[in-house]
């Protein structure tokens, strides 16, 4: 079935240090949808990318989605605290989103 | 506030006893789903409604069943409890289609002993 792989599991970074997560699907997408999870809270949405090659900016994050719209990434410049979470990438129908495992972002001490 | 509710947030059951996980949402969203989250899984999707009347299977269905009376509410049922069914459980809800994106509930977290 269809699957999406998120890399890397973790990522430990330097606050003020750069972060970036993939995802490849195994199938061409419609959509692919970002989140961001506080630890012991719940998913919260960041965007939706669906055009091919589309690159969307939220302040510090940088959002791609992949010519072949198999792909996509989240890039975070300059990591603060407020950053630390785990961020989920969701692509598929609007009915039945399938998720990447997550990419746990921990800033170190 | 408008959002998505869940309850209870806490529960423990034994094996082979049933409950209802309650969801309800005032946004008027079409579109109502439940997931499980298991630790380095990411999110399953258990079940989906896309409108009252209308309920379809997601990705890991059994052991839970679901209804949708009202646009409001979806409900699921955990049938008899097995210790597999251990997870945090989220209720989320959009309008379908939109682009804004799923609105997430706070969580049931179960535990089956």
């Amino acid at each position: 079935g269809q699957q999406v792989m998120q890399i890397p599991q973790y990522q430990h970074v330097q606050e003020g240090e750069d972060f970036t997560t993939y995802c490849n699907s195994s199938t061409t997408l419609s959509n692919i949808q970002w989140y961001k999870q506080r630890p012991g809270g719940h998913p919260v949405f960041l965007i939706q990318l669906v055009k091919s090659g589309e690159v969307k900016k939220q302040k510090r994050l940088t959002f791609q989605f992949g010519e072949a719209k198999k792909n996509s990434s989240l890039h975070i410049t300059a990591t603060q605290t407020t950053d630390v979470g785990t961020y989920f990438c969701a692509g598929g129908s609007n009915y039945q989103l399938i998720w990447g495992a997550g990419t746990k972002l921990i800033i170190k001490p | 506030n408008a959002g998505v509710t869940q309850t209870p947030k806490f529960q423990v059951l034994k094996t082979g006893q049933s409950m209802t996980l309650q969801c309800a949402q005032d946004m008027n969203h079409e579109y109502m789903s439940w997931y499980r989250q298991d630790p380095g899984m990411g999110l399953r999707l258990i079940h989906y409604s896309v409108g009252a009347g209308i309920t379809d299977q997601g990705e890991v269905p059994n052991g839970y069943n679901v209804s949708r009376s009202t646009t409001e509410d979806f409900p699921l049922r955990l049938l008899s409890a097995a210790p597999s069914q251990t997870s945090v459980y989220f209720c989320a809800s959009s309008y379908a289609g939109s682009g804004t994106g799923y609105t997430f509930g706070s969580g049931t977290r179960l535990t089956v002993v």
